[in-house]
């Protein structure tokens, strides 16, 4: 596989519910996110990993938990969600570092559609 | 801090006519730019940038923006619509980071329909 897979594509589950999100990139690239996106709201940056390190928390509510076992691999584990979490949640990579971090453009994954019961 | 405002939320232009979608920005930094496509059940996929150089840029799918710092708009065009461009249109501007990776921040997307 290329680019940028993430699985499931949808899931569906209830507020008590435990479940994860993955994704995984095969371009070599050492920067990942995670975005949520909501209807009529612009995309929001959850989370950025470097290196396999998180350098970005953008106020996110403790149920979601990120992991990063490795470069190319990117997890967001999923705890007693609300329905207003549910969205479309985009996985992201890039190259990093150096004086054109910048100009890298991002590549996204097809997405996972997460409705919350 | 960066920003982005896309006007119309929906544009609806005639198959062969000129698309024409608006984007400005703010920047506290130099800005670079992006213009990213959503079709239907996919993710976003990158249509073209700016960073430096030229303020005519050329993207995939015959799309161009031109740069204009004095108007601080990035704004995409298509000289003639194909069906094929119905989709959602994402400007955004990448902001600056202590860590060496780059931060976008998205505006809310314009919604392009075409009409037969």
């Amino acid at each position: 596989e290329t680019g940028v897979t993430q699985t499931p594509r949808h899931l569906v589950m209830g507020m008590t519910n435990k479940k994860s999100l993955k994704c995984e990139q095969h371009l070599g690239h050492n920067a990942m996110y995670w975005y949520k996106q909501s209807a009529k709201k612009p995309l929001e940056l959850m989370f950025v990993y470097n290196f396999k390190e998180q350098t970005e928390n953008n106020s996110v509510p403790s149920r979601f938990s990120p992991e990063c076992p490795n470069s190319s691999h990117l997890f967001l584990h999923l705890h007693t969600l609300q329905p207003e979490d549910s969205a479309l949640y985009l996985c992201a990579s890039s190259p990093t570092g150096g004086l054109l971090a910048r100009s890298y453009e991002q590549y996204f994954g097809p997405g996972t559609r997460l409705t919350v019961t | 801090a960066q920003s982005v405002t896309q006007l119309g939320s929906h544009v609806s232009v005639s198959e062969g006519a000129l698309v024409l979608l608006r984007c400005n920005y703010s920047s506290s930094v130099p800005p670079y730019l992006f213009w990213y496509v959503q079709y239907p059940n996919q993710g976003l996929q990158l249509l073209l940038k700016y960073t430096t150089g030229a303020t005519l840029v050329k993207g995939i799918n015959g799309f161009e923006a031109e740069f204009k710092k004095s108007e601080t708009s990035f704004h995409l065009t298509k000289p003639s619509a194909h069906m094929s461009d119905a989709a959602e249109y994402f400007c955004a501007v990448s902001g600056s980071s202590n860590f060496g990776n780059e931060k976008l921040t998205f505006g809310t997307g314009t919604r392009l329909t075409i009409i037969p």
